[in-house]
């Protein structure tokens, strides 16, 4: 696509709930990152996919955290028994080869709020 | 320690005026350097990456580095009030695998 494409674009869910994110990169990158934001936060790296290699999860919080991708394409960002501190933007960023040296492009975020 | 500090601001300058906005950076291997935009509510915006000492120039926005002192900065000339916004630096962080490391970011607001 033209942009990265998140959905939803916001999701309240009671706390305990699951929830799922998804993500949809710019067609042709290989790199494929989450970042969480808390308000008035900076960007928290949650995990990182680069092509086929085993994903970087050093960022996610807790094991309630999970996220797939597969291949080059769509990711989804899982968060189970959903609490009130996981209340934030979820955004999904990709890059052509390595983000580190090309910079990502963002997708527009979920807003999760959990009540 | 943070590995990348920004002052948080708000940074206030006057329309036209230079905004200068500074980023420190704690790995001395770091190699590429980026500046992202993010309006309120919206999600960051890249309007800047920079590789090698000294400065580069595009348009309103000159990014600078300094590796040896570890610091980046974007000077934004001409200010105007569209640039308010919160400025974020990015940085690469060799021993901790392929992802940038961003700041806190700097809100910026030119006033009239």
């Amino acid at each position: 696509g033209a942009g990265v494409s998140q959905s939803p674009s916001n999701k309240v869910t009671e706390k305990g709930k699951d929830v799922e994110l998804r993500c949809d990169p710019i067609s042709g990158h290989t790199a494929l990152y989450w970042y969480r934001q808390r308000l008035g936060q900076g960007l928290e790296f949650l995990i990182y996919f680069q092509g086929n290699s085993a994903p970087d999860k050093s960022g996610l919080p807790s094991d309630r955290f999970s996220a797939e991708r597969t291949g080059e394409s769509v990711s989804t960002l899982t968060i189970q028994r959903t609490q009130q501190e996981d209340s934030a933007v979820y955004l999904c960023a990709s890059s052509q080869g390595q983000g580190t040296w090309y910079g990502y492009t963002f997708g527009s975020g979920t807003r999760l709020t959990v009540v | 320690q943070k590995e990348v500090e920004q002052n948080s601001g708000p940074l206030s300058v006057p329309e036209g005026a230079i905004a200068s906005l500074n980023c420190t950076y704690s790995d001395r291997g770091s190699q590429s350097f980026f500046w992202y935009r993010q309006y309120s509510g919206k999600s960051p915006e890249l309007i800047m990456f920079i590789y090698s000492n000294g400065d580069k120039e595009d348009g309103r926005f000159t990014a600078q580095l300094n590796k040896a002192s570890q610091y980046v900065s974007l000077l934004i000339r001409d200010s105007q009030p569209s640039d308010s916004a919160t400025y974020l630096c990015a940085v690469n962080n060799p021993g901790g695998g392929n992802k940038l490391t961003f700041g806190t970011g700097t809100q910026l607001k030119v006033e009239l």
